[in-house]
């Protein structure tokens, strides 16, 4: 039984389109992460909450939007697909604190052609 | 900000061979962790071992690294590779003073082992 699980697990979107990624994770972590994976840059961090209600940037936010409606679920939007955002999309959750492990899904592969 | 260098991108060895893989950072916060996780196909990312003590050998599942402060380094080793090790590894760094628990990831190193 999977404890962050992500849907959907592959997306083939069109250019200028809306993308919802959604992530639920039955830890009961209060932190929780969107990685996209991309060869050469590895893992980078788009956006993370503290909690329900809270979303932050991260590293590359431009053209992502998140939101945490619940402590289970998390969601990464984009609101205007474009090719550049072809990735595989990784959710993680964690306890917070520096030291915190994080568990990640099993990732969701979108390609905006 | 914080950042990780792995400066290999693709390490292939021979089964039995021991294994290093390469991890640098830099932080401006004295109190670091640095973390190895691995990637297998077809799985998600997961720890594989953890550590925020200067210079104090951290295992788990036949992986070992140290912690070295003075050199920014948190090399993983394992002093026989298998083929079963094939996998993509990374190194990550969070740090106490943003306190945020996100971590920042190196580019990544994959391992193949080879008969």
């Amino acid at each position: 039984e999977a404890a962050v699980t992500q849907s959907p697990r592959n997306k083939v979107a069109v250019t200028g389109g809306k993308v919802t990624l959604s992530c639920n994770q039955t830890n009961n972590h209060n932190n929780m992460y969107w990685y996209r994976q991309d060869t050469g840059h590895g893992l980078r961090l788009i956006h993370y909450s503290y909690g329900a209600g809270s979303t932050e940037k991260g590293d590359i936010p431009d053209g992502y939007k998140a939101s945490r409606p619940s402590q289970e679920n998390f969601s990464l939007i984009l609101e205007l697909a474009t090719p550049s955002q072809t990735s595989v999309y990784f959710c993680a959750s964690g306890d917070g604190g520096a030291g915190n492990t994080l568990y990640f899904g099993e990732g969701s592969r979108l390609i905006v052609v | 900000g914080d950042s990780v260098t792995q400066k290999e991108g693709l390490v292939t060895l021979t089964e039995g061979l021991p294994v290093m893989l390469n991890c640098t950072y830099q932080t401006i916060y004295s109190n670091a962790f640095l973390f190895w996780y691995v990637h297998y196909l077809n799985e998600s990312p997961r720890l594989l071992l953890k550590s925020s003590t200067d210079n104090k050998r951290t295992e788990h599942q036949g992986f070992h690294a140290t912690l070295h402060k003075s050199s920014s380094s948190f090399h993983l080793q394992k002093s026989s590779a298998q083929l079963s090790d094939s996998a993509l590894y990374y190194c990550a760094l969070s740090n106490t003073g943003a306190n945020t628990g996100k971590l920042t990831f190196g580019h990544g190193t994959i391992l193949r082992v080879h008969p």
